[in-house]
């Protein structure tokens, strides 16, 4: 199993421009996440998905859009881009609600707009 | 609005020593905790999960609860100049849609050899 994987690993983006990060696991999770990190930061939720075709936004889902039209696949759209959306960007999936399912993560989109 | 406080450090600790890590949360009624840890460059891995008071024990990491005081601990004996990364406190929250997770902005650890 390849797990959680991203693309692409690292973009730079002029403002306004718009684009979608690709995130795609295997491991049949109803659960996915988008998370931002910005430097010597936590992660801030950005939007999960429970399953395919529903979606919720999370902490900090100004800017952005997401989709779930399939288990596997969960892109994260960019639409207008920003300095402030400069950061990286985690994709994550669960597999379930319950507390003890882990959420596994993937390598990280490391996005600059400049 | 919840929040997850932890002390952003550095902690530097020489090897073989404890360290202690502490993170405070906002909402009375959380019930789940994590500890993930962060190498550089790298993504998030879980480390502990703790949903009762107390202490649980993994080899070297013990997590710590205190639901009436608010605070989650990890502690880590034996350190080891490998345990050198952020340390990220996370409690999970629940709403109508499903359940996700709300981060500290982490604990960067220094062990020392």
């Amino acid at each position: 199993n390849a797990g959680v994987t991203q693309t692409p690993k690292f973009r730079i983006l002029k403002i306004g421009q718009s684009m979608t990060l690709q995130c795609t696991q295997d491991m049949n999770h109803n659960y996915m996440y988008w998370y931002r990190q910005d430097p010597g930061m936590g992660l801030k939720l950005i939007y999960y998905s429970v399953g395919a075709g529903i979606t919720d936004k999370g902490e900090v889902p100004n800017g952005y859009n997401v989709s779930r039209s399939t288990t596997e696949d969960f892109p994260l759209r960019l639409e207008l881009a920003a300095p402030s959306q400069t950061s990286v960007y985690f994709c994550a999936s669960s597999a379930g609600a319950h507390s003890y399912n882990e959420q596994f993560f993937g390598p990280g989109t490391r996005l600059t707009v400049l | 609005q919840k929040e997850v406080e932890q002390n952003s450090g550095p902690l530097s600790v020489p090897e073989g020593a404890i360290a202690s890590l502490n993170c405070t949360y906002s909402d009375r009624g959380s019930q789940s905790f994590f500890w993930y840890r962060q190498y550089s460059g790298k993504s998030p891995e879980l480390i502990m999960s703790i949903y009762s008071n107390g202490d649980k024990e993994d080899g070297r990491f013990t997590a710590q609860l205190n639901k009436a005081s608010q605070y989650v601990s990890l502690l880590i004996r034996d350190s080891q100049p490998s345990d050198s990364a952020t340390y990220l406190c996370a409690e999970e929250f629940q709403d109508q849609a499903g359940t996700a997770l709300i981060f500290g902005k982490g604990t960067t650890l220094s062990v020392s050899s």
